[in-house]
């Protein structure tokens, strides 16, 4: 079985610009959420989308937006990029249906801005 | 205030010695769950152990265990044996909400480091 898939693995972007990320999950999975780690914050939640709704979402401004596809497939997106926002995004799947389930956790995205 | 407390920020350890990796929280809900994962410098997070607040017994995977002292909201990573592969960062999360309204939320880590 695959495991969760983020693309790309890195990308540099200038400040204003805007962002896309991309995260496929485990096949089966209809859960996927989306975690921002930095040095200073450590890892912090910021959304989970499921059967393609936003289900929870974290303290983040709306320049952070998500999506989710009927193939369980997601993106992230943030908008007017700011430095602040380099960081490593990591996305998670499961199956949605406890909340004792494990995550599993792709490789992440390290995004730069410059 | 932290929510999760990881006291130690690294840990050096001998190859072969069990290890004990802290970590305190803190809420007031009765219903919560408490995970481990472990980082390596790849970056994915792996999921190592999870530990419910009702569970009666300490929850045990493999060469991990969990010492769970509920009255004082410690988790605390036991790690048996440890090998040169276990060297990567640790994380405490905590699963506070009900239902499907929930979110982790995560300690600051503990990096650990085996030595030959």
């Amino acid at each position: 079985k695959a495991g969760v898939t983020q693309t790309p693995r890195y990308l540099i972007k200038t400040r204003g610009q805007q962002v896309t990320l991309s995260c496929s999950p485990i096949s089966g999975h209809r859960s996927v959420s989306w975690y921002q780690q930095t040095p200073g914050q450590g890892l912090q939640f910021l959304f989970e989308y499921f059967s393609e709704t936003q289900r929870n979402k974290g303290n983040f401004p709306g320049r952070f937006s998500g999506r989710q596809f009927s193939n369980s497939r997601s993106e992230m997106n943030v908008s007017t990029l700011e430095l602040g926002d380099s960081a490593l995004y990591l996305c998670a799947s499961s199956l949605g249906q406890a909340t004792n389930e494990k995550l599993f956790f792709g490789s992440g995205t390290q995004l730069s801005v410059l | 205030a932290q929510k999760i407390t990881q006291t130690q920020p690294g840990m050096f350890v001998q190859e072969k010695e069990a290890v004990t990796l802290d970590c305190t929280y803190d809420t007031s809900d009765p219903s919560y769950g408490l995970f481990w994962y472990k980082q390596p410098s790849s970056g994915e997070m792996i999921f190592l152990i999870y530990q419910g607040s009702y569970d009666q017994q300490n929850a045990t995977e493999g060469r991990y265990s969990l010492n769970f002292q509920k009255a004082r909201k410690s988790a605390n990573l036991v790690i048996s044996a440890s090998q040169l592969g276990d060297s990567a960062m640790y994380f405490c999360a905590m699963r506070e909400g009900h239902g499907s309204n929930y979110q982790l939320i995560w300690g600051a880590g503990t990096k650990l480091i085996i030595k030959p």
